[in-house]
């Protein structure tokens, strides 16, 4: 049983550039969160998916944020016009859809220069 | 606004003794609490958790209580083992009516455990 898997690990990009992280959740798994953590805090929700279906956004994804899961199985996290803001490290989680617990992957640390 | 709050940045403990991490909330609609430890350069792996119709969950080590009346939970766990030294994160969803079960995180408490 694999865990939740997340690529790459580390980013580092010049403000302006588009960045896309990717997440591939636990395989009978078919909720999807987005999570944000920053230097000194808990992690702090960006979006959910249920199956394909991205059924709430946090008013802290600004539109240059937006997240896809095409067939409902891994998804992905693209950032537009990336600004030194946007650096932390981004989480990703899945529970099954009658489950209260979340499992993580390993994030992926954005830095932003 | 923070809705779960972890008013102790860090603990220390002796290997062997008991820690005990504090946890408060503010939103009375929060109906399960989790618990999860982070290692550095790891994303939070979960710990054990508890519904708020019971007050206390066990599972070796480690043991949850629940205070509804003062929005309070805590986790003990005894013995503390050098191991245990991360990150430890409190979190509360409640179901919003379309089963959406996000999480809302506590800042963490750094325990360390000396030897």
């Amino acid at each position: 049983d694999t865990g939740v898997s997340q690529d790459p690990r580390h980013k580092i990009t010049k403000r302006g550039q588009n960045v896309t992280f990717r997440c591939d959740p636990i395989s009978e798994h078919n909720r999807l969160y987005w999570y944000r953590q920053t230097l000194g805090q808990g992690p702090e929700f960006l979006t959910y998916f249920q199956n394909e279906a991205q059924l709430e956004k946090s008013r802290l994804l600004s539109d240059r944020f937006s997240a896809e899961r095409p067939k409902g199985s891994f998804s992905t996290l693209e950032i537009q016009r990336t600004e030194q803001g946007d650096s932390a490290m981004y989480l990703c989680a899945s529970s099954l859809t009658t489950g209260r617990e979340q499992y993580f992957g390993p994030g992926t640390r954005l830095t932003v220069t | 606004d923070q809705q779960v709050k972890q008013n102790s940045p860090s603990l220390s403990v002796q290997e062997g003794r008991i820690s005990i991490l504090n946890c408060d909330y503010t939103n009375s609609m929060f109906d399960y609490f989790l618990w999860y430890k982070k290692y550095p350069a790891e994303g939070p792996t979960f710990l054990i958790s508890i519904s708020s119709i019971k007050d206390k969950n066990e599972d070796g080590r480690f043991t949850v209580f629940l205070n509804k009346s003062a929005k309070h939970l805590s986790l003990h766990i005894v013995p503390s083992q050098p191991g245990d030294s991360a990150v430890y994160f409190c979190a509360a969803s409640y179901n919003k009516g379309s089963d959406d079960y996000k999480l809302s995180f506590g800042a963490g408490t750094t325990v360390t455990v000396r030897a």
